[in-house]
């Protein structure tokens, strides 16, 4: 069966530090991937999709920028965060075949 | 483009009483609908999905959605609501052959159930 992880769960980091979360899908290959970030009372927002390795397709204009080294690897990193940088981050990913998209359990970021 | 509306962030019912969730869609053709659940801090649960065929479709939990093309909607409903349904619930919309497949969603209702 397919998998998909998101590490850390949790991250506190200060302003201007840099960051790299990790999602990774298992059982599967060549899926589309997914990172969303969902803030308080915003719903999730889109924020970069790849169908392919190497290829990165960007939602919105940003502090942030995406990976996607292996074809089951997706990585969602910044050079210096910002306090607007904080929310709850997801990563999904869905088989070219099918019809949903499948979530991992998040990954909770406070820029302080 | 495509959007989604979810009409009434926060819902509250009692136990027991009928539960509905209300999306409304915008596409220029036809797309495929999803209703999501998500528990505090965790990822999304699929609840239920429309593709083709039946516009009546059935998901875990006893709950359903009808897709009507002519109000452009996919409302959610339950009939009878238990504590474990307090949750945020949100309705997405894709085209599955464009644009990698994105799912766009609405802004989230949070359902809140009463003893």
């Amino acid at each position: 069966s397919q998998t998909i992880h998101q590490w850390p769960a949790t991250l506190v980091q200060p302003v201007g530090s840099p960051l790299s979360l990790e999602c990774t899908v298992e059982g599967t290959s060549n899926p589309n991937l997914y990172w969303y970030r969902q803030a308080a009372g915003r719903g999730l927002q889109l924020l970069f999709y790849s169908v392919g390795i190497g290829q990165i397709s960007s939602e919105v204009p940003q502090n942030l920028s995406a990976s996607r080294p292996q074809d089951r690897q997706f990585i969602l990193s910044s050079k210096k965060l910002l306090l607007s940088d904080s929310g709850f981050y997801l990563c999904a990913w869905r088989g070219k075949g099918g019809t949903e998209a499948f979530f991992g359990q998040g990954t909770r970021l406070t820029v302080v | 483009a495509q959007s989604v509306t979810q009409l009434g962030s926060h819902v509250s019912v009692s136990e027991g009483a009928l539960v509905l969730l209300r999306c409304n869609y915008s596409s220029s053709v036809p797309p495929y609908l999803f209703w999501y659940v998500q528990y505090p801090n965790q990822g999304l649960q699929l609840l239920l999905k429309y593709t083709t065929g039946a516009t009546l479709v059935k998901g875990i939990n006893g709950f359903e959605a009808e897709f009507k093309k002519s109000e452009t909607s996919f409302h959610l409903t339950k009939p009878s609501a238990h504590m474990s349904d307090a949750a945020e619930y949100f309705c997405a919309v894709s085209l599955i052959y464009n644009q990698g497949g994105k799912l766009i969603f609405g802004q989230g209702t949070e359902l809140s159930v009463k003893p």
